[in-house]
């Protein structure tokens, strides 16, 4: 079946600094892609809506310039942290929608960022 | 705007045990509904999903669940559950519109015990 990889499924990076996540489809083209942060026991929550080759769509209360997103191609997206705090360790996880198939969904794996 | 509640944030059972585990959402257009499964410190498991047709869907492991279009209900279902059970199940919407993301609930963890 189709998968969406992340990379790195974990990461601790020291505070101040920038960290990058990607998320893949390895074997389907993705138009669009969400991106997902996750607090311990507690739901997911949408950050960002990308699409390929244009801006990234932000929900309400996530900041654009701290977390940057990028869909430079239909099988790539990254999350950039910017500026890392503690207070932005988190679970962070992709999703991918297959280009063509109705409501057709896929989840990477997520991403564990601890920010020391 | 969709939104999902699910009604227990926890569930403990005996094994065995049937276990219904229960999903409202809330939405001005048609949309899509989904469950899934979250074990500890790993991504999401598709268990099953509604997009049309009947409205008894069956997933994997042995799941299923009743969309219920008048009630706004989409509550998951297991007749016997097993201890493996134990996880993180997240109800979520999506509306029919092209391009839009998955909405969750706050999750219900559920708990089986021998």
């Amino acid at each position: 079946g189709a998968v969406v990889s992340q990379h790195p499924s974990r990461v601790i990076c020291k505070s101040g600094t920038s960290v990058k996540i990607e998320c893949r489809s390895l074997d389907f083209q993705a138009t669009t892609m969400f991106w997902y942060r996750q607090f311990p026991k507690q739901s997911l929550m949408l950050m960002a809506t990308s699409n390929e080759g244009s801006k990234a769509t932000y929900e309400q209360g996530v900041e654009k310039d701290k977390f940057l997103i990028n869909h430079a191609s239909l099988t790539l997206s990254t999350l950039t942290v910017t500026s890392a705090h503690p207070e932005d360790s988190s679970f962070y996880i992709c999703s991918a929608r297959r280009q063509g198939v109705v409501n057709t969904i896929y989840f990477g794996e997520g991403s564990w960022l601890t920010v020391v | 705007a969709q939104s999902v509640t699910q009604l227990d944030s926890q569930v403990p059972v005996f094994e065995e045990a049937p276990v219904e585990l229960r999903c409202n959402y809330s939405s001005s257009v048609s949309v899509y509904l989904f469950w899934y499964v979250q074990y500890p410190n790993q991504g999401l498991q598709l268990l099953l999903k509604y997009l049309s047709g009947s409205t008894l869907v069956k997933g994997i492991n042995g799941f299923e669940a009743e969309f219920n279009k008048s009630q706004t209900s989409f509550h998951l279902r297991k007749p016997s559950v097993h201890i493996s059970d134990t996880a993180e199940y997240f109800c979520a919407v999506s509306a029919y519109q092209a391009g839009t993301a998955l909405i969750f609930g706050k999750g219900t963890t559920l708990s089986v015990s021998s």
